[in-house]
């Protein structure tokens, strides 16, 4: 099937530990970006990636690192997890600036 | 920074009816996109619509750029329908979509 896929779709773990979130698309896009959406269901953009560079860097702490082996990939790597960092986090991909196609998510749960 | 704003916040709905949303925005805009988040949390992409307007089976929508707004038309609604349903603005050119609030649309049987 062609989509953006990420995993894993649900992520519990300790404050303090290191995650990562894997997202692979196959639809042939050349821009991928990371969102989140907190409890409110506000959706925020925290980075976008055009061809392996780095276009978007919204106001996100330092502590998120988004890593794009290649066009397909976006991996999204977390340190030092902290409770306010919990929150459905969705990996999306585009071609340009048109449609963006969204993955499942992945809830967060920082306990 | 660009506000977008939603209404109604929440819509409750008989099947069969039909309903507009609309979203209001503060400034100029070069991308403009309609998703539809169902209850299991799944973003769709309804349209992709800077201006003009498109149709998609029951769907319909209509961006009129000059005047910052857009419509998203919803006939014969389905229990399916149901879902919040998301306008996303991008000013920089970069696909830098920004959300507004959502609508929240409940269509019962």
């Amino acid at each position: 099937d062609t989509a953006v896929s990420q995993t894993p779709k649900y992520l519990v773990t300790q404050m303090g530990n290191d995650k990562s979130i894997k997202c692979e698309q196959n639809l042939g896009h050349d821009t991928m970006y990371w969102y989140k959406q907190d409890s409110k269901k506000f959706l925020k953009i925290m980075f976008s990636y055009n061809n392996k560079e780095l276009i978007i860097n919204e106001t996100v702490p330092n502590r998120f690192s988004p890593k794009s082996p290649d066009k397909a990939h976006l991996n999204l790597h977390i340190n030092s997890l902290e409770l306010g960092d919990s929150a459905v986090y969705f990996c999306a991909s585009s071609l340009g600036i048109e449609k963006l196609f969204f993955g499942s998510g992945t809830q967060l749960s920082v306990l | 920074g660009i506000q977008v704003e939603q209404s109604p916040p929440d819509l409750i709905l008989q099947e069969g009816a039909n309903s507009t949303l609309r979203c209001n925005f503060s400034d100029s805009v070069n991308n403009l996109q309609w998703f539809h988040q169902n209850p299991w949390g799944q973003l769709i992409n309804l349209f992709y619509i800077p201006s003009g307007t498109k149709q998609n089976g029951r769907l319909s929508a209509t961006t009129v750029a000059t005047e910052r707004y857009s419509l998203l038309y919803i006939s014969s609604s389905q229990t399916t329908d149901s879902g919040v349903y998301f306008c996303a603005v991008d000013t920089t050119g970069a696909n830098n979509l920004f959300f507004g609030t959502g609508t929240r649309l409940t269509v019962i049987p």
